[in-house]
């Protein structure tokens, strides 16, 4: 069965400060991988997606992912997060012919002006 | 516009008491599913629907029941809900081949069991 885990739960950082949350998967076979954020007090909504090809993906506001497949992981990055970063996101991964979309528990992104 | 529609937003009921969640979406997507998000459990998936008429069991489906008599519609049914079920809940859409398509949220649900 596919997994994912996000081990950073909690992150806080200041405006202008880099960002990486990190996403480890356990499937050994092909994977679509995808990172979601929910803004507070809404719904979830898509960042990123990664399919197949270049493995490093640009998404909106910024934000971009590597897929590294020998460490199994699609970390999440941004250069220089701002204040309206702050919310949750969530990196989820479909495997092989899995009809299901199987979520990490998240990571709280606090940005401080 | 293209959305997933949810009623009710909020709702507080008593243990027992049979309630319907319903799930709409516009955009003609085949594949409908509902989830449950807990702190720090992130989203577990309840049912999945592929096609009208065809429904699966996801990750945490006791107690719950759905139905997709139609390709629009994907009710959440919880027949005698307990309060280990008060959660926030999602439903989503994507449209086919199924596989890897993002899926589209809607609102949520915030249902409160006492």
């Amino acid at each position: 069965a596919q997994s994912v885990s996000q081990h950073n739960h909690h992150v806080i950082l200041s405006e202008a400060a880099s960002l990486e949350l990190g996403c480890n998967y356990s499937y050994g076979g092909t994977v679509n991988l995808f990172w979601y954020v929910q803004y507070p007090g809404q719904h979830l909504q898509l960042l990123l997606k990664y399919f197949s090809g270049d493995p490093l993906v640009k998404g909106i506001k910024g934000f971009e992912a590597e897929f590294i497949k020998s460490k199994f992981s699609f970390n999440l990055r941004k250069p220089s997060v701002q204040w309206s970063d702050t919310a949750e996101y969530f990196c989820a991964v479909n495997a092989g012919s899995a009809r299901q979309l199987t979520f990490g528990s998240g990571t709280q992104l606090t940005v401080l002006p | 516009e293209a959305q997933v529609t949810q009623n009710p937003r909020y709702l507080i009921t008593v243990t027992g008491k049979k309630l319907t969640v319903t799930c709409s979406q516009n955009m003609n997507h085949e594949y409908m599913s509902w989830y449950r998000q807990d702190p720090g459990l992130g989203l577990r998936q309840i049912y999945y629907s592929m096609n009208v008429e065809v429904t699966d069991k996801g990750d945490v489906p006791e107690g719950y029941k759905v139905s997709r008599k139609e390709k629009r519609n994907f009710p959440l049914i919880l027949e005698s809900p307990s309060p280990n079920q008060t959660s926030l809940y999602f439903c989503a859409s994507s449209s086919g081949p199924v596989i890897g398509q993002p899926q589209h949220f809607g609102d949520g649900t915030r249902l409160s069991i006492l």
